[in-house]
């Protein structure tokens, strides 16, 4: 079965500072993994994924994620987190002709 | 259409009533998923479409949930006599079957039970 966990139910950073979203997941087969954002009363956005090659993936608003398979983790990183990063992130994963399935979610809050 | 389309966008209906809810997902796109969301909270799954068969359907909450899928394309989520703690909003995303590629996420329907 599959599996994403996102060990952390908030995360708070001040305003350029680094920011940093958890995220490990369970997965037969290859994995195939993606992170997805929600601002407040909107649908989800696609932030970025991982299918193959280059272990560090860019993505949308300044945002990249590092696939590491030894510790089947895909973390979220930006440098410097701005106020309007603070939203609903999900992690999610799938294998091949297989469902996907999301974490729990991480609320992030950048102050000022 | 250009991306995932849901119907209606908002719902009230009365406790007991049925209600169904629309996905138009990407045109071509094989995979469709259903899920349920709380106020504030996260995803919760509920069912998977590939073409027309529903490999997994085990987050449907109850037997009042049911959905279907034609020629590949729309489907409907019906739930029978609704309870207030259906109350949330549905989201609907497609992608294709190459696996390859990220789900669109429809805007949702807000359903408020009543």
């Amino acid at each position: 079965a599959q599996s994403v966990a996102q060990p952390e139910d908030q995360v708070n950073v001040a305003e350029g500072n680094p920011l940093t979203v958890k995220c490990t997941y369970s997965v037969s087969g290859n994995p195939y993994l993606f992170w997805y954002v929600q601002y407040p009363n909107r649908g989800l956005q696609f932030l970025l994924k991982y299918i193959t090659g280059d272990n560090l993936v860019k993505g949308s608003y300044g945002f990249e994620a590092e696939f590491n398979k030894s510790q089947t983790s895909f973390h979220l990183k930006k440098p410097s987190a701005l106020v309007s990063d603070s939203a609903l992130y999900f992690c999610a994963a799938r294998s091949n002709d297989y469902k996907l399935s999301f974490g729990a979610g991480t609320t992030v809050t950048v102050r000022a | 259409g250009a991306g995932v389309s849901q119907s209606p966008s908002n719902k009230v209906t009365e406790k007991g009533k049925d209600v169904e809810l629309r996905c138009d997902p990407i045109s071509g796109h094989t995979a469709l998923y259903w899920y349920r969301q709380s106020l504030g909270q996260g995803l919760e799954f509920l069912i998977y479409f590939q073409g027309n068969s529903a490999p997994d359907k085990s987050g449907l909450p109850s037997d009042r949930f049911s959905a279907e899928r034609t020629g590949g394309s729309v489907s409907t989520l019906t739930i029978q006599r609704t309870q207030q703690e259906d109350s949330a909003v549905y989201l609907c995303a497609s992608n294709g079957r190459a696996g390859l590629t990220e789900a669109f996420f429809g805007q949702g329907t807000r359903l408020t039970v009543v």
